[in-house]
């Protein structure tokens, strides 16, 4: 089974940087997503990570390290339309169309 | 937009009842998702249709069943509805097998009365 990890809430100010962090123990690993979701709308993909490294996009970056089953969101430069809920999800390694979701960080931007 | 469409974007139901959720996935797009989320229960992934056959299964109850038919829109059948079916309903398609490329409609919100 997979079981996932990420802090509840998270409060920052805006133009700071914040790092949202997710841990996880699988019996599987093929690969990590990031979504950002605002509340009541649909998840939209921020990044993947299937090797262990940084990727950056723009403001967002995101680490994976697959031998200590961490990741981490890196989100700079913050801003109010950042405030939305951060959902890490594994990919199961059998099947490429399944991914267990971590329960969400709520990330607040403060002026 | 997504591209991917849902509906309707809100159902209000009695407990006992079935309702139907539609699904038209992103031109193009042979794989479609079902996810759930509730309050209590985060995200969760319920089954994958490629290409009109059953491709991954997840956490989905016996009182659920999908399908995916020729014109690659797909639908959710949710019957003998409890007050614990209320949550908002994602599908997702993506071209390949792979979710890596899948992106998510809006959902429909369901209200089990």
């Amino acid at each position: 089974g997979q079981n996932i990890d990420q802090p509840t809430e998270m409060t920052a100010t805006e133009g700071a940087i914040v790092q949202i962090n997710c841990t996880y123990q699988t019996s599987g690993f093929n690969g990590l997503f990031w979504y950002q979701q605002h509340a009541g709308e649909a998840p939209t993909f921020l990044s993947y990570n299937v090797l262990d490294g940084l990727e950056e996009k723009g403001r967002f970056s995101s680490f994976l390290s697959r031998s200590k089953g961490y990741s981490y969101l890196l989100l700079k430069e913050l801003q109010m339309k950042d405030s939305a809920s951060y959902l890490c999800a594994v990919r199961d390694e059998g099947n490429a169309g399944k991914s267990t979701f971590g329960d969400g960080t709520t990330l607040t931007v403060k002026p | 937009d997504s591209g991917v469409t849902q509906t309707p974007k809100h159902l209000i139901t009695a407990t006992g009842q079935r309702v139907t959720l539609r699904c038209s996935p992103r031109s193009g797009d042979l794989s479609v998702y079902w996810y759930q989320q509730s309050l209590d229960q985060g995200l969760q992934f319920l089954i994958q249709y490629y290409n009109g056959e059953e491709r991954a299964k997840g956490n989905i109850l016996e009182r659920f069943s999908a399908q995916q038919f020729p014109d690659l829109h797909s639908e959710l059948n949710l019957s003998s509805l409890e007050l614990g079916d209320s949550a908002l309903y994602f599908c997702a398609s993506s071209p390949r097998r792979s979710n890596t490329e899948a992106f998510f409609g809006q959902g429909t919100r369901l209200t089990v009365v």
